[in-house]
């Protein structure tokens, strides 16, 4: 079965440099997203990106974070100078469709900012 | 913002009990209703979706929903060891992002 995978699956980085979390969205998906996952909290929507550009994004995803995907299979998130607060489960998910249809969800990344 | 709220548990059953999982809701305008699966250090997969209110059968496990009460469950019949993770319901008007809880911790005792 077809799948989303994510790399790495674990990023350590110092406070303040810049982390880039790579994703394969499964091949005929068009619609693409960034969750992240706090340790103890909810799975919580970061962005969605169709036709090569971001379609809604949440409060979260501020400045520091932009997406891309440079080569058309992979999709990327990219923080820019990263807080400790952004410690969490990246996880990157996709879809044949938007709304409704359901999502598919990588293995995350675990980012840990020191 | 706490637009689906399920208990976090932990839900601790023995082996072939059956076992209701369950959320409730407050967006009206929430018409897709999706129940995920997570493995410790696994991202979440999809185990039901269904529209509107009504019941929906896969094998050992059940999902409901009623829209009048905003609650949505799920149910697995004779409940295995390898059933045991953390169960996230999760909703949709369908124009907008996937709304998660915060999942319930199931562990299957043998």
């Amino acid at each position: 079965e077809p799948e989303v995978t994510q790399t790495p699956s674990h990023q350590v980085t110092q406070m303040g440099q810049e982390v880039i979390l790579r994703c394969v969205p499964i091949s005929n998906h068009l619609y693409f997203y960034w969750y992240r996952q706090i340790l103890g909290q909810k799975v919580e929507f970061l962005v969605s990106f169709y036709n090569n550009e971001i379609s809604e994004k949440s409060e979260i995803f501020d400045d520091q974070f932009s997406v891309e995907r440079p080569d058309g299979s992979n999709f990327t998130l990219k923080i820019r100078s990263t807080k400790l607060e952004d410690s969490a489960m990246y996880f990157c998910a996709s879809s044949v469709d938007r709304g409704p249809s359901p999502l598919h969800f990588g293995n995350g990344t675990r980012l840990t900012v020191t | 913002q706490k637009e689906v709220e399920q208990d976090p548990g932990p839900l601790s059953v023995p082996e072939g009990a059956i076992v209701s999982l369950n959320c409730t809701y407050s967006n009206s305008a929430f018409q897709y209703f999706m129940w995920y699966r997570q493995y410790s250090r696994k991202g979440p997969e999809l185990l039901m979706y269904t529209y509107s209110s009504g019941n929906k059968e896969d094998g050992r496990f059940t999902a409901q929903v009623d829209k009048s009460s905003k609650y949505i469950s799920l149910f697995i019949r004779d409940s295995q060891p390898s059933d045991s993770a953390t169960y996230l319901c999760a909703s949709t008007s369908g124009n907008t992002p996937l709304v998660f809880g915060k999942g319930t911790r199931l562990s299957v005792i043998a």
